[in-house]
């Protein structure tokens, strides 16, 4: 079975602070993506990568990073946390078969900023 | 550019009710790839169908179907004779295969209640 796997379920800080939520991938996955999730708003796009050292931004990429220097790992880094960062975070991988493949998701990490 | 529109914000039905969740798309792009994913109260998402434009078959699994019709740029889901394990949030996807890549546009979910 695929999995996915995020380094936190919950996690709380402080504004200011420089946040790392890590996610690892073992089913050697080209494509990994970082989302966030807000009630009302779905699933958001913050960045993805298609291959170790790749990255693209998304649709919201303002005050976030991504590292992806293993092929298994993709790191999002709030550079400095702010308030309105408060959200879920998920994480997903895929394959290219042809077309887009299903993404696989992480259970998520629900970031609390203070 | 692409979007995907759930009308339906929450949904509350009583167990053993059909329910239909709507999914509205936009593309310009001719060869396209609409998702459903549900998204159950523990928070993981999961896969629940995968279907590129050429194939507008509609699907049957268990409980669960998928009417996919182009003329109306919908991909509506039904799940019969509910159960109060469907109770989830689901989203509709979508990704335009020459300008998305395998990045993937998602709907707002709908949240179905299903009632015992």
């Amino acid at each position: 079975d695929v999995k996915v796997t995020q380094s936190s379920r919950y996690l709380v800080k402080r504004t200011g602070e420089k946040v790392f939520l890590e996610c690892v991938q073992d089913m050697d996955h080209e494509n990994m993506f970082w989302y966030r999730q807000d009630p009302g708003l779905g699933l958001r796009l913050i960045y993805f990568s298609y291959d170790v050292k790749m990255k693209e931004k998304g649709d919201i990429p303002e005050g976030y990073s991504v590292s992806r220097e293993k092929k298994e790992r993709f790191s999002l880094i709030l550079e400095s946390a702010s308030t309105n960062q408060t959200s879920m975070y998920l994480c997903a991988s895929s394959l290219w078969v042809g077309g887009p493949g299903e993404q696989f998701f992480g259970p998520g990490t629900r970031l609390t900023v203070l | 550019a692409q979007k995907v529109t759930q009308a339906q914000t929450e949904i509350s039905v009583v167990e053993k009710e059909d329910v239909t969740l709507d999914c509205v798309y936009e593309t310009r792009d001719t060869t396209y790839y609409l998702f459903w994913y549900k998204q159950p109260p523990s928070g993981e998402l999961v896969f629940l169908i995968r279907r590129n434009s050429f194939d507008e078959q509609n699907e049957i699994s268990g409980r669960y179907s998928w009417n996919f019709q182009k003329s109306t740029s919908s991909f509506n889901f039904t799940i019969t004779a509910s159960q109060v394990v469907d109770s989830a949030v689901y989203f509709c996807a979508l990704s335009e295969r020459e300008t998305s890549g395998s990045r993937l546009t998602f709907g707002e979910g709908t949240q179905l209640t299903v009632n015992p």
